[in-house]
């Protein structure tokens, strides 16, 4: 069964770092991996899609990695800035046993603070 | 842009009522789930539907059922509403096929709370 780490729980940076968020999983055998922010009380935005076959992504300030064989992604965020606060989520999507439905497991999240 | 709307984004529901949560995409997605998230829990898959008229259980499918008579809706159905489901309930949908890679979208999600 895939299981989704992220480290650390928490963090909290002061305006204009540079940081990286962690997620591990347990079964290379994933499709995509996915980057999703939740700002409090409010569902999940997509922030960036990893195919199984791509090292890495970027959007603005964002840049996420993927390493399959070693179970590990990376969400580095640039010149952090106060509306970055919000709890950052990771999902890995594998093969359903089922036959062709693609199911997303989910971390447990980062919940980031940028203080001005 | 793709949009996963839930019909409520609070709703206070009284034990052993039944109770429906409904969820509408517009982009023709195949692929529809229904996720409850708790604190300290992440969020756990209750529901997914890859088709019209199909659907799959996920990882705690007790208490729940569900339904999906359109492509476009896909409503979770609370038979008898406990105050251990309480929670925030998340839908989301996406793309289909074995050769597509999928993105996810989700709702803004629906605050559960049984009395």
């Amino acid at each position: 069964k895939q299981e989704v780490t992220q480290i650390p729980a928490a963090l909290s940076v002061p305006e204009g770092e540079n940081l990286v968020l962690n997620c591990s999983f347990t079964d290379s055998a994933i499709y995509n991996l996915q980057w999703f922010r939740q700002d409090p009380g409010k569902g999940l935005t997509s922030l960036l899609l990893i195919q199984s076959s791509q090292r890495e992504q970027t959007s603005g300030r964002l840049n996420a990695s993927l390493d399959k064989s070693s179970g590990r992604s990376t969400l580095y965020i640039a010149a952090s800035q106060p509306g970055d606060s919000a709890t950052y989520l990771c999902a890995v999507r594998g093969r359903n046993s089922g036959g062709s439905n693609y199911k997303l497991t989910f971390g447990k999240g980062t919940l980031l603070t940028v203080n001005p | 842009d793709v949009k996963v709307t839930q019909s409520s984004r609070y709703l206070v529901k009284r034990t052993g009522e039944k109770v429906f949560l409904e969820c509408v995409q517009d982009m023709d997605h195949e692929n529809m789930f229904w996720y409850r998230q708790d604190p300290g829990l992440g969020l756990r898959l209750i529901y997914f539907s890859y088709d019209v008229k199909m659907k799959e259980k996920g990882d705690i499918p007790e208490g729940y059922s569900v339904s999906r008579e359109k492509k476009e809706r896909f409503s979770l159905i609370l038979e008898s509403a406990s105050t251990n489901q309480t929670s925030m309930y998340l839908c989301a949908s996406s793309n289909g096929g074995a050769q597509l890679l999928p993105e996810a979208f989700f709702g803004q999600g629906t605050r559960l709370t049984v009395v």
